[in-house]
């Protein structure tokens, strides 16, 4: 079954490096999605991308990250200079046709601060 | 602003047992999502519906509209089952695609 794939699993940066997540999407879907979650606390919209640009961003997603499909099959997440509040589980997910089509979701990156 | 709210936030049951968990939200939707998520963190796609019913196995999801409330039940529960379940919506309207989430419901089911 296809599946989201993302690396690494588990991140760990010093406060003010620059960090990049990647994600495959499934092939054939058009719209990609980066959500994150804080311990403990609820999933949490960043941003979506659909045929190369941005389509929504959430106030969260602020000048610190960007969004990038390299190619093809990746799908990235880049913050720019981390800071410890952004300690949290990072989820990509991805849709064939957007709104009224199921999300598939990858297994997270867990980014920690120190 | 959407608002996305599920009951109960935890729960704890015996095998066997019939589970439901609510989720209300605020605006109008094009699609409520059910999600599962395990203790490793990965969160997997129950259900999509934007009305009435669906079943895939010991699942069943339903939606009504005009009540902006969906629920999720689990008919024959198993340890296994243990996970947090998750509601999210799409807002209907232009634009936005992303989804809204509800904090989630924290079910354990024990032997």
């Amino acid at each position: 079954e296809p599946e989201v794939t993302q690396t690494p699993s588990h991140q760990v940066t010093q406060m003010g490096q620059e960090v990049i997540l990647r994600c495959v999407p499934i092939s054939n879907h058009l719209y990609f999605y980066w959500y994150r979650q804080i311990l403990g606390q609820k999933v949490e919209f960043l941003v979506s991308f659909y045929n190369n640009e941005i389509s929504e961003k959430s106030e969260i997603f602020d000048d610190q990250f960007s969004v990038e499909r390299p190619d093809g099959s990746n799908f990235t997440l880049k913050i720019r200079s981390t800071k410890l509040e952004d300690s949290a589980m990072y989820f990509c997910a991805s849709r064939d046709r957007g709104r009224h089509t199921e999300a598939f979701f990858g297994q997270g990156t867990r980014l920690t601060v120190v | 602003k959407n608002e996305v709210e599920q009951s109960p936030q935890n729960l704890t049951a015996q095998e066997g047992e019939f589970i439901t968990i609510n989720c209300s939200y605020s605006v109008g939707i094009s699609a409520l999502h059910w999600l599962q998520q395990h203790p490793g963190g990965g969160i997997v796609s129950l259900f999509m519906l934007s009305s009435g019913k669906k079943k895939h196995g010991r699942l069943i999801a339903t939606i009504n509209i005009q009540e902006k409330h969906s629920s999720l039940h689990i008919t024959a529960s198993h340890p296994r089952d243990s996970a947090v379940y998750i509601c999210a919506v799409s807002v209907s309207g232009g634009g936005a695609d992303g989804l809204t989430f509800g904090k989630g419901t924290h079910l354990i089911i024990q032997p």
